[in-house]
């Protein structure tokens, strides 16, 4: 299996704090690399596919890039809204396996 | 819209099984697998499996291997997963979600979770 290694685990900022979340694939996965964004009580929700393809109605401080196997989400301005916690999860083969995932929270 | 529905939660004891089941609506029901993944307590999300609703194959976590089964109901649009030989571990919220019919697609719309607490 695939295990994806995110880190921190959690980070306190402020708003419009530069935040940035990493995710290491234990092996090669090419761009398949998504992210979640899952706030208390709700399903998670699709911000990014494919490394960098930002979904609909996902703001654009919102932005992922990759470096082999490794992976960023970053959030340029932190907004009220960003607090929740992110998940990164590869699709490159099954069993799909997500990151540990990150919760930002309010410093 | 696109929305998918699931069943309400369960309290069941140890050795029991749960079925889950997962409404969809708003889309071609046979263009797209469900995917089921679930979240312990505090937790992170862990991949149970998938099913392709047109035809009804599946591919199940390795771990969950000869106690899960995932069936769809392409009148109702339904898909359901059935989980055996619960233990207390299995205690978690469980979401379908749905993507498209292509390798490597994301899970784009979800389920709102249905809790199964597992207890004697």
């Amino acid at each position: 299996d695939i295990q994806m290694t995110q880190s921190p685990s959690s980070v306190s900022a402020s708003v419009g704090d530069r935040v940035t979340i990493s995710c290491r694939a234990s092996q090669g996965i090419s761009t398949w690399l998504d992210w979640y964004q899952q706030k208390p009580g709700k399903a998670p929700k699709l911000l990014i596919s494919a490394t960098s393809g930002l979904q609909g109605g996902v703001p654009s401080r919102f932005s992922g890039s990759r470096s082999g196997t490794d992976f960023t989400l970053t959030i340029s301005s932190l907004r009220p809204e960003d607090f929740a916690t992110y998940y990164c999860q590869q699709t490159d083969s099954f069993p799909l396996t997500f990151g540990g995932g990150t919760k930002v929270e309010i410093k | 819209q696109v929305q998918l529905v699931q069943s309400g939660a369960e309290v069941k004891k140890p050795g029991a099984s749960v079925k889950v089941s997962c409404r969809a609506s708003g889309y071609t029901f046979t263009s797209f697998y469900i995917h089921w993944v679930r979240q312990a307590p505090g937790q992170g999300l862990e991949w149970l499996g998938v099913i392709y609703p047109d035809g009804g194959g599946t591919d199940y976590a390795q771990r969950f291997q000869g106690r899960i089964s995932m069936t769809s109901d392409t009148s109702t649009s339904t898909v359901y997963m059935d989980l055996r030989s619960l233990t207390a571990d299995d205690t978690a919220i469980y979401f379908c979600a749905r993507a498209w019919q292509t390798p490597h697609s994301d899970l784009d719309y979800w389920g709102q979770g249905t809790l199964v607490t597992v207890s004697s």
